[in-house]
């Protein structure tokens, strides 16, 4: 397996414009993880789904984030506006459920909001 | 909300042991992981402890769990340069499949 593929690697967008990141989980995990990683909050959880379904979002920052999972291979995160202060990176991970397993990530979208 | 709580900095001599220290708030956490991020790379597992366990040994990893304090440590023994790195805690509370991250410790090792 290819691991958790996470689109694009880097991305540099203005302020105010529309982001879109993107996930691919590993094929027959059924839990998907949205975080963000800065400097001065660590590893923050954004949004949990299982079985395509979002159980909890409470980590989404606003109404401007925004998270899909049309189908069991494929996730979203959208940003709309985008703002400076979004500038961080953002890793997807997934799993199978079995907690011994624990979680694969994947490499990660830094993205940076000028 | 649960709390990690991790050492920012290590700073070991190549061929030295590294310990890196976690404590944790949930005494009925389930699962306790430690992973390793490397420079613009995602975070991996390294290895586990189920919390009926005390030790886990791997390799040159080990792993001790003190539930009475819930202290977790990573042992790395002969600690080379490639080990330099991030490190994370991580808990699983009890009912949950959420996991709870430490801020990360990063192992500097020089020579």
């Amino acid at each position: 397996d290819a691991g958790v593929i996470q689109s694009p690697r880097h991305e540099v967008t203005e302020m105010g414009q529309e982001v879109t990141l993107r996930c691919k989980p590993i094929s027959g995990h059924n839990s998907l993880f949205w975080y963000r990683q800065t400097m001065m909050r660590g590893l923050e959880l954004l949004i949990y789904f299982n079985n395509n379904v979002p159980i909890d979002d409470s980590g989404m920052p606003e109404d401007r984030f925004s998270a899909k999972m049309p189908n069991a291979s494929f996730s979203t995160l959208k940003i709309q506006p985008s703002e400076p202060r979004d500038s961080a990176v953002y890793f997807c991970a997934s799993s199978s459920g079995t907690l011994r397993d624990g979680y694969t990530f994947g490499s990660g979208t830094r993205l940076t909001v000028v | 909300g649960e709390d990690v709580e991790q050492s920012l900095f290590l700073s070991v001599r190549e061929g030295d042991s590294s310990v890196i220290n976690c404590t944790y708030t949930d005494s009925s956490s389930t699962y306790l992981y430690w992973y390793k991020q490397e420079p613009g790379a995602g975070l991996q597992l390294l290895t586990y402890i189920f919390s009926n366990m005390d030790m886990k040994q791997d390799q040159r990893l080990t792993v001790l769990l003190n539930k009475k304090d819930k202290h977790l440590s990573l042992r790395i023994a002969d600690t080379q340069t490639g080990d330099s790195a991030i490190y994370f805690c991580a808990e699983i509370p009890g009912g949950s499949y959420i996991p709870t991250f430490g801020r990360g410790t990063s192992l500097i090792v020089h020579p």
